[in-house]
């Protein structure tokens, strides 16, 4: 398998412009999950799906940041409009939760710059 | 307070040395716990599960105490390959699969 795959890998912006970061899961995993990375926050979790549900998104900042996953195959984080405190790494992970200690795998990550 | 907290470091150790890591998590409802490691610009990866009854694997030892909300990873005999960021993991109550990350401890393995 090809792992987690994230496109695209960089995104340069300019403020105000619509991002849309796209992922594909490992296939048969029925979790995924949105994360983002700063230097100031760390790894912090924006929404998790289970089974294509959304589960928990508390972690979305603010209404300018939207998640779906419609399919087993795909999902896409949508920033509208983007700010320049968005700029950072985000990643993609998926796993096969079976209630256990189960591992998570991560894509390479969108190292998203918003000027 | 951050759920999970970790020294941020960096450790800047010799090759061979013995260094420790540890972090401490505030929910005391969290079921799993877990280390990560993160190489310089690339993704988190899993290096291991940590387990009430402590587990080692090679070089690794994790250990857990619920009592004191405090999980360790010590490594023995560093090599200049273990040269990364090590995140602390924790994972929420039952029927949740919300894994919260502490911010990582920065290790350098010098020559």
């Amino acid at each position: 398998d090809a792992g987690v795959i994230q496109s695209p890998r960089h995104e340069v912006t300019e403020m105000g412009q619509e991002v849309t970061l796209r992922c594909k899961p490992i296939s048969g995993h029925n979790s995924l999950f949105w994360y983002r990375q700063t230097m100031m926050r760390g790894l912090e979790l924006l929404i998790y799906f289970n089974n294509n549900v959304p589960i928990d998104d508390s972690g979305m900042p603010e209404d300018r940041f939207s998640a779906k996953m419609p399919n087993a195959s795909f999902s896409t984080l949508k920033i509208q409009p983007s700010e320049p405190r968005d700029s950072a790494v985000y990643f993609c992970a998926s796993s096969y939760w079976t209630g256990g200690n189960t591992e998570a795998f991560f894509g390479q990550g969108t190292r998203l710059t918003v000027v | 307070r951050k759920e999970v907290e970790q020294d941020p470091g960096p450790f800047n150790v010799p090759e061979g040395a013995t260094v420790a890591f540890n972090c401490t998590y505030s929910n005391s409802a969290s079921q799993s716990f877990f280390w990560y490691r993160q190489d310089c610009r690339k993704e988190p990866k899993l290096l291991m599960s940590v387990y009430s009854s402590g587990n080692e694997d090679g070089r690794f030892t994790a250990q857990l105490n619920r009592a004191s909300q405090y999980i360790s990873l010590l490594i023995r005999d560093s090599k200049l390959s273990d040269s990364a960021t090590y995140l602390c993991v924790a994972r929420s109550g039952a029927g949740s699969y919300q894994l919260t990350f502490g911010k990582g401890t920065k290790l350098s393995v010098i020559p």
